[in-house]
Parts: C-alpha cells; sequence; structure tokens
C-alpha cells in the first residue's frame, strides 16, 4: 500500500512564485490535513479537511488555500511565496473515530 | 494555548525504560489520546494510541491516569533507534468529531550507549 504520497519532495521558489502541494492517499479516509514543520519546531496545523468537500482553518492558515478534489486528494496553494514560508511540509490522513495519523514523507519547500 | 504539555527533554541509557510523561488537563470525554514520534529527518510516526484503559503494543505501552488529565508513554527498554521527538496529542477541545488534531513542542528523547 502506497498509504499517503506527497509531491513534490523538494521544491525551490522565488518571492512572489506560486505553486501547489499535492497529496493523495489510497486508505479511503475521510479526514486529512497540511501541516508545516520549521527547522526544530514541532508541527503546525496548517488546514484540514475533515471530508470530501470541507474544509476548515488550523493554526497558521495565512498565506495558504486548500482544495479537497475528491477523497483521495487534498491540496495545499501557496498563491504568492514568501521566505517565512519556507518549511516541511506534512499531509495526513486518517480514518474514522480514534483511528492514528498517517503522514507522507513530506515537501521541503525553500522560498528564497 | 497548547492543548497538552510535555518535557521538552528527557535523557535515558540504553536498555533502559523510559517514561514519557504527558498532561492533558482540559482533555473532554470523547477525547482519544495519540502519541507520535518524529526520528530525525523523517515524519511523523504513529506509535500508540488511547481512551481510557491501559494500552500495549510491540511498540510501547500507554498508561492513562484514572482521571484521563494524564498519560504516560512507556518504552520498556530504550535503544538507539527510539532517539527522537515524542508527540502527545488529543483532538481539539470544541472540534466535536471533526479531528481537528494540534501538535505541541513534543520532547526530545536522547537515548545514551
Amino acid at each position: 500500500n502506497a498509504g499517503v504520497t506527497q509531491t513534490p519532495k523538494f521544491q525551490v521558489l522565488k518571492t512572489g512564485q506560486s505553486m501547489t502541494l499535492q497529496c493523495a492517499q489510497d486508505m479511503n479516509h475521510n479526514s486529512m490535513y497540511w501541516y508545516r514543520q520549521d527547522p526544530g519546531m514541532g508541527l503546525r496545523l496548517i488546514y484540514y479537511s475533515a471530508s470530501e468537500g470541507t474544509t476548515d482553518k488550523g493554526e497558521v492558515p495565512n498565506g495558504y488555500n486548500v482544495s479537497r478534489l475528491n477523497k483521495r486528494e487534498f491540496s495545499l496553494r501557496l498563491e504568492s511565496a514568501a521566505p517565512s514560508q519556507t518549511s516541511v511540509y506534512f499531509c495526513a490522513s486518517r480514518g474514522p473515530g480514534g483511528s492514528p495519523l498517517h503522514f507522507g514523507n513530506g515537501t521541503r519547500l525553500t522560498v528564497t | 494555548d497548547a492543548k497538552t504539555t510535555q518535557p521538552n527533554s528527557m535523557e535515558s541509557n540504553e536498555e533502559e525504560p523510559v517514561h514519557l510523561p504527558c498532561n492533558h488537563s482540559t482533555i473532554s470525554g470523547t477525547d482519544y489520546i495519540h502519541w507520535y514520534r518524529q526520528l530525525p529527518s523523517q515524519g511523523p510516526e504513529y506509535v500508540i494510541h488511547g481512551l481510557t484503559s491501559n494500552v500495549n503494543n510491540r511498540m510501547a505501552s500507554l498508561a492513562i491516569a484514572e482521571d484521563r488529565k494524564s498519560s504516560t508513554l512507556i518504552l520498556h527498554r530504550a535503544t538507539l533507534r527510539d532517539a527522537a521527538v515524542y508527540y502527545c496529542i488529543l483532538r481539539a477541545v470544541g472540534s466535536g468529531n471533526t479531528g481537528k488534531l494540534i501538535f505541541g513542542q513534543g520532547t526530545t528523547l536522547q537515548v545514551k550507549p
């Protein structure tokens, strides 16, 4: 099983450029999440989606947009990248009730 | 505000047990307690979770206080591969069943040979 797949693995952007981080899961999970992790810090929730067609803001949503395209895919878009968005981005999905999170391998983004 | 409180760091000797504490005084009745760990340069991985009763699996044990306001992750024999950041998290207060999951800073565990 692939689990949670994130693309790309690495990306370098210039300030002001836009890009979309892709995430797909094959576990038929309803809930999906986007986190960012800055060097030496814990994970911070950007956006999450409890089910297809719904999205909600997390702790640090400013500068990001998300799309829950279908049950499998949850994308994160940076419309105008800023150096403060340099981070490692993790996508995760979760089944019902108390089910655990399953994480992707992350996308390392650098904005210069 | 953080929903869980953990020590910033802990040390252990290899082959000895490790008890990682977590306080969650605002836990609600339907919140599960999850533990994850993150090895250097990797994404977080699930360790264990529970609701009320103590739980065991091949990786660790989870001891939950009777009032559920604290829990302890127990690694029975620490190895060098257990050196990681350990996160205790629970469903955010007020999120109902939407599953919003907030991570705190975690505990950095160092294992000495």
